[in-house]
């Protein structure tokens, strides 16, 4: 069982709202991302974060904001939520290692994801 | 353009069969091929883990084979079981990426019938 975690599991708010979504791993991952998945479709790549001060934005065009202080945590904050960002929002994480192990160093662990309502 | 495609989009199945489940895929250069399973509202999990040289592996009751060749995959599930029932998630990555960037298929969604 990977230790990643992500608070809250369930959000409801009105829309223009700030609101930020947490994740935190305990597995010293260098690797951390966030994923947006709605109903029976594939997960899109939103944010990713090498190490400490690295953030990028992914594959899926996001209003969303990440930062990463600390190796353990990488939080999502939206501004202003609106109705079109509700979905289910999963954190992962993933270790650079050097290479031959088992399982490979780039499998991914997610955590138990967050589903956001926006009304 | 990298693509994984999965069939049957879902399925529904009596405890004790079993069931295989495809996936398709385009990505190029091929690094390996996941098989994830996801309960509903969780995050989903590593079940297998396939390199270009592998041809087939099992973890426990799941074993997933590889056709490099062809850009195929399956994930052949032994004697269900109620649990088995979730969304069963194909993740390839290619060989460019040293992100961990990886194509998501949408999922087989499996359910299990007593």
């Amino acid at each position: 069982e990977a230790d990643i975690y992500q608070t809250p599991r369930y959000l409801v708010i009105g829309t223009g709202k700030k609101i930020t979504l947490e994740c935190s791993q305990t597995m010293g991952h260098d690797k951390m991302y966030w994923y947006q998945q709605d109903p029976g479709m594939e997960l899109h790549l939103i944010h990713y974060s090498y190490g400490v001060n690295s953030t990028e934005k992914g594959d899926l065009s996001s209003e969303s904001t990440v930062s990463r202080i600390r190796t353990e945590h990488f939080p999502l904050t939206l501004e202003s939520a609106r109705p079109s960002h509700t979905s289910q929002y999963l954190c992962a994480s993933s270790d650079t290692g050097t290479g031959g192990e088992d399982p490979p160093t780039d499998t991914q662990y997610f955590g138990p994801g967050t589903r956001l309502t926006v009304l | 353009k990298n693509q994984v495609e999965q069939s049957p989009q879902s399925l529904i199945i009596l405890e004790g069969k079993n069931c295989t489940l495809q996936c398709n895929y385009t990505v190029s250069p091929f690094s390996n091929l996941r098989w994830y399973k996801q309960d509903t509202g969780r995050g989903p999990v590593s079940l297998t883990i396939m390199t270009f040289s592998e041809n087939t592996k099992s973890n426990g009751r799941y074993t997933a084979t590889l056709d490099a060749d062809t850009k195929q995959s399956s994930l052949h599930i032994t004697a269900s079981q109620l649990s088995d029932s979730a969304s069963y998630i194909c993740v390839v990555s290619d060989r460019g990426s040293t992100l961990g960037r990886l194509y998501f298929g949408r999922g087989t969604q499996l359910t299990v019938w007593p």
